[in-house]
């Protein structure tokens, strides 16, 4: 399996422009997570999905932000309008039907720079 | 509360061992956990213990559970330049989705 997939890799935009960040999970899992991290902050959960319907989205920082799973291999976060203070490393993690460890398994990141 | 406290940072030398602690304080975690992060990467899992477990050891890599003090160290003998990374520790709960708490982090800088 190649691992959970995002992209792009990087991602640098203007302020007010439009952002999408992109997330293909690990075959068979069925939990998806959005975490943002930034050096004064560390690691949030922004919201996170199980079979396709998100759970929890109290992580997400405001209404700029939207995230949706149409299917179980795929799932985007989008920033509207990016702001300066969103400039973070994102990352996207998937994790297999509960039963066992809650390992979650983590893509690359996307590293997003807004100017 | 679910806070996971790590302390920031720590420096060894090459071949010593490092000890890296996490405090947690929800004693309902089933599962804990330890990831590492090496820089421009992605998490990884290193090791996990089930909360019914005070010690765990994989290779290079030994985790002690204090359940009572709600204390996990992580402590890897050996060190080499290439486990210099940010270590997280995690918790997870049996009623939360397998949602993780993660503590801050701890960098770990080895030094030659």
């Amino acid at each position: 399996d190649a691992g959970v997939i995002q992209s792009p890799r990087h991602e640098v935009t203007e302020m007010g422009q439009e952002v999408t960040l992109r997330c293909k999970p690990i075959s068979g899992h069925d939990y998806l997570f959005w975490y943002r991290q930034t050096m004064m902050r560390g690691l949030e959960l922004l919201i996170y999905f199980n079979n396709n319907v998100p759970i929890d989205d109290s992580g997400m920082p405001e209404d700029r932000f939207s995230a949706k799973m149409p299917n179980a291999s795929f799932s985007t976060l989008k920033i509207q309008p990016s702001e300066p203070r969103d400039s973070a490393v994102y990352f996207c993690a998937s994790s297999p039907p509960t039963g066992g460890p809650d390992t979650q398994y983590f893509g690359p990141g996307t590293r997003l720079t807004v100017l | 509360g679910e806070d996971v406290e790590q302390s920031l940072f720590l420096s060894v030398r090459e071949g010593d061992s490092s000890v890296i602690n996490c405090t947690y304080t929800d004693s309902s975690s089933t599962y804990l956990y330890w990831y590492k992060q090496e820089p421009g990467a992605g998490l990884q899992l290193l090791t996990y213990i089930f909360s019914n477990m005070d010690m765990k050891q994989d290779q290079r890599l030994t985790v002690l559970l204090n359940k009572k003090d709600k204390h996990l160290s992580l402590r890897i003998a050996d060190t080499q330049t290439g486990d210099s990374a940010i270590y997280f520790c995690a918790e997870s709960k049996s009623n939360a989705g397998n949602m993780l708490t993660f503590g801050g982090g701890t960098r770990l800088m080895v030094k030659p």
